[in-house]
């Protein structure tokens, strides 16, 4: 059975600080994904990462994927307040575009 | 990209009563899916809904109990059945569309309330 475990779950930090959420996966996958949740809100994509050593960067964010360790990585440069959100690492699982196990979600508050 | 629209937003039912959510593309899409997001927890996926036949079933899931239709290639229905208490969750429709690329979106969500 695919795991996908998510550290931390939850994080506080201050604004201007650095910091990074793992996910690490139990199985070959060749999709990972990342999503980002407002409270009561939908997922909203960040990233899809497909190859061993894809690395994407959106503004503050930046995603990496080892598929040989796997394990990916959501790093967060100088936060801001408006990053508080729960962030969501997703593995593709065979053929089938769609069939997600998603991690329990990284809780993210950023503090002034 | 693609554009859902999942009614209702929210409910508050009774238990042994079902719900009927419906999820409307604004595109062709090959793909549908539902998926369950209990309270304070990560996303399971129910079902992955085909278009001319019967729906896919994860494990832990079963027809009698989540009925999808799936009529063309725009719209599927996800029905609730019999439902109690622990059947109060968000669930959400998710795509991914035909015209390629590998994101898949997600629909706002219903959240269901179970009394």
């Amino acid at each position: 059975e695919l795991k996908v475990e998510q550290n931390p779950l939850f994080l506080s930090m201050q604004e201007g600080k650095n910091y990074t959420i793992y996910c690490n996966y139990s199985t070959t996958s060749d999709r990972l994904y990342w999503y980002r949740q407002d409270p009561g809100k939908s997922l909203e994509s960040l990233f899809v990462l497909l190859s061993n050593g894809a690395v994407k960067q959106e503004g503050r964010l930046m995603a990496s994927l080892d598929t040989k360790a796997r394990l990916s990585t959501l790093h967060i440069t100088a936060a801001v307040h408006d990053l508080s959100a729960t962030y969501f690492c997703a593995v593709g699982i065979g053929g089938s575009q769609g069939n997600l196990i998603f991690g329990k979600g990284t809780k993210l508050s950023v503090k002034p | 990209s693609a554009v859902i629209s999942q009614k209702p937003s929210r409910d508050i039912c009774q238990r042994g009563t079902s719900l009927t959510i419906q999820c409307q593309v604004d595109s062709q899409v090959t793909m549908m899916f539902w998926y369950r997001q209990q309270p304070g927890q990560s996303l399971t996926l129910i079902a992955t809904a085909n278009q001319g036949s019967e729906a896919t079933y994860e494990s832990g899931f079963v027809i009698d109990k989540f009925p999808i239709s799936r009529p063309n290639l725009t719209f599927s229905t996800l029905t609730v059945s019999n439902m109690s208490p622990e059947d109060s969750s968000i669930y959400l429709c998710s795509v991914v569309p035909t015209s390629g690329g590998n994101i898949q979106y997600f629909g706002a969500g219903t959240r269901l309330s179970v009394l």
